[in-house]
Formats: structure tokens, sequence, C-alpha cells
């Protein structure tokens, strides 16, 4: 069965250290790898999509990906208390044309 | 208006009851899907439509049917839940099939009582 794994925090920085959000996946088949942002009560808002090896870089989100080690990050430098929220992993489920979630990083910015 | 709208946001319904969840994407994407999240479980796929055809039933049990008149509507009906499958519901929709790029509704809070 096909997993990704998170570490469920809470994760805490204060304000405007770099929060680093980790990764894994189980199926070295995955392709496609996406960072959402779900606030709570809210419903999850893509953040960052990543397909290729290396950094992918937008605005103070940094994702990071390493299919050698089916490992998937995300950087978010100068976080700000706004940035608290649940951050969830997803992978692509090949030709099922489905997202397989992990179970998200709790992140908490104090001021 | 825009995105991915879902109705009602919340509901309370009792294990008789038969009930409709609904969802609306104002997006032009040809794929939805339904979702459940539980606490402190992943968000758990339930169902695809691909062009109004349904490609994926993760299991789900039959108290849950779902339905998908058009591309741009899909409803789940709900009938003699329990109280297991009180969650948030959510919606997703994507340009298309196999395109993992989706964007979700508000949800639906579920209290099966």
């Amino acid at each position: 069965q096909k997993e990704v794994e998170q570490n469920s925090g809470p994760l805490s920085v204060p304000e405007g250290a770099i929060a680093s959000l980790n990764c894994t996946y189980s199926d070295r088949g995955s392709q496609s790898f996406f960072w959402y942002r779900q606030y709570s009560g809210k419903s999850p808002e893509l953040i960052m999509s990543i397909y290729s090896n290396g950094d992918k870089e937008d605005g103070r989100f940094t994702a990071q990906l390493n299919k050698a080690s089916q490992y998937v990050s995300l950087l978010i430098r100068d976080s700000q208390p706004s940035d608290s929220a649940t951050y969830l992993c997803a992978v692509d489920g090949g030709s099922q044309g489905n997202l397989i979630f992990g179970k998200g990083t709790k992140l908490s910015v104090k001021p | 208006e825009t995105g991915v709208t879902q109705t009602p946001r919340h509901l309370v319904m009792g294990m008789t009851n038969k009930k409709s969840l609904k969802c609306e994407q104002h997006l032009g994407h040809n794929a939805m899907y339904w979702y459940k999240q539980s606490a402190k479980k992943p968000l758990e796929l339930m169902f695809v439509y691909n062009f109004k055809e349904q490609t994926e039933n993760n299991s789900v049990p039959s108290r849950f049917s779902p339905e998908c008149p058009n591309s741009s509507h899909l409803f789940l009906h709900l009938h003699t839940l329990q109280p297991e499958d009180s969650a948030l519901y959510l919606c997703a929709s994507s340009q298309e099939f196999l395109q993992e790029t989706q964007y979700f509704g508000p949800g639906t809070r579920l209290l099966v009582l």
C-alpha cells in the first residue's frame, strides 16, 4: 500500500526563522509531489508542486525533492504567525488519478 | 462565484436520516473527487469522476452514494450513516483526470448522532 509519512508535530518556530517540513513516500514510481496548507477548520490549499529533483522556489517557500531518497521537504523562510497551519504532503497515486496524503505536520510560528 | 463550492457547510444528522452533500466547481474542470478527512488521519479518497464517469470507488461503504450529473456538479448521498462517519467531507476538482493539481472546496463538516 502506498504511503506518505510526515512528522505530525507540532513544529514550533519563532517568527522570522526557517521552518523545515519533511515528508517521505513509499512508491518509487511517484512523479508528482505537492504541499498543501490547511488552516484549522478550513480546506487544503495548494501552495507548491514539484516534479523534478532539486529545489523549487516560490516567494518564501522552497520545495526540495530527492527521488533517490524518496524524500520531499518544504522550507518556509522568514516564518510568520500567519504561516501557522497544518501542512499536508501529497504524492500522486499513479494510474488511479488520485493523491495520497500524509497526516500533515502542524506548524506553529510564535511571535 | 468562483472556485469549488460545497453545501451545506455543516450538517448534523441522525443514523436513520437521508441527506445529500453538494459540490459545484466553476473552474471548467473535468475531474471531480470526494475525500473524507477524519481527525488524526490522512485525507482519504472516496470517489473519482472523470467526465461524469466514476473511475474510482475506494472501497467505500454503500451507505455513501455518489452522483455526478455533469462535469460541474457532484453529489454525495448519505443514508443510514454511523457515528464514525462523522468527518469533514471535501470535494476537489482538477482540469483533467490524472492531473494531480487539485483544488478543494471548503468542505462539509458532518456530525452523525
